[in-house]
């Protein structure tokens, strides 16, 4: 099993609440990622990371923001949360590994519902 | 734009069907290509993955998939399939000229014993 963690797993926040979703590895891999997940849907990408100070927006637009100050930490934060943010958020971290091809391990997720 | 198409977008079968999930990828360049699966309450994890050499890869719990260049396809098979197998299972492929995984809609299956 990988070693990402996501907390909460769980959040229910009512209008305009600043909320932070917070992702952790200790697998030491340099590139991070926030996926949004719909039900019945394909996963989007909406931030990623490539190193510590490195962030980019991903193909999904979102009104969310990241930071990357520590290599095993990719916080996601959400500074006035709506009801059109309820979604399901995924991180992940992967390893450049030419020879083994690039697998991306997954956390839990933190189900969001912005009431 | 570089796309991931899954046909099947729920599948029901009975314990010992075979199951094919096909999925597509509009890439022409290098691709690795991967098949995650996500079992109720659970991560997602990786079932199996291609990106070089034999063309049929063998995953965990006796999933397989064949990468056909010509088809730009890598469907996702199991000869005979378990009611542990219910789970949502997405196909993803990675550009190597964009560095991003870009995910299938993914396909529910359930199967009943």
């Amino acid at each position: 099993e990988a070693d990402i963690y996501q907390t909460p797993r769980y959040l229910v926040i009512g209008t305009g609440k600043k909320i932070t979703l917070e992702c952790s590895q200790t697998m030491g891999h340099d590139k991070m990622y926030w996926y949004q997940q719909d039900p019945g849907m394909e996963l989007h990408l909406i931030h990623y990371s490539y190193g510590v100070n490195s962030t980019e927006k991903g193909d999904l637009s979102s009104e969310s923001t990241v930071s990357r100050i520590r290599t095993e930490h990719f916080p996601l934060t959400l500074e006035s949360a709506r009801p059109s943010h309820t979604s399901q958020y995924l991180c992940a971290s992967s390893e450049e590994s030419s020879g083994s091809g690039y697998e991306q391990y997954f956390g839990p997720g933190t189900r969001l519902t912005v009431t | 734009a570089q796309s991931v198409s899954q046909h099947n977008h729920h599948v029901i079968l009975s314990e010992a069907a075979s199951l094919e999930l096909g999925c597509n990828y509009s890439y022409g360049g290098t691709v690795n290509l991967f098949w995650y699966v996500q079992y109720p309450g659970q991560h997602l994890q990786l079932l199996l993955k291609y990106f070089s050499g034999d063309p049929l890869v063998k995953g965990i719990k006796g999933f397989e998939a064949e990468f056909i260049k010509s088809k730009f396809s890598f469907n996702l098979r199991k000869p005979s399939v378990q009611w542990s197998d219910t789970a949502e299972y997405f196909c993803a492929a990675l550009s190597y000229n964009t560095d991003k995984l870009i995910f299938g809609t993914g396909t529910r299956l359930q199967v009943f014993p």
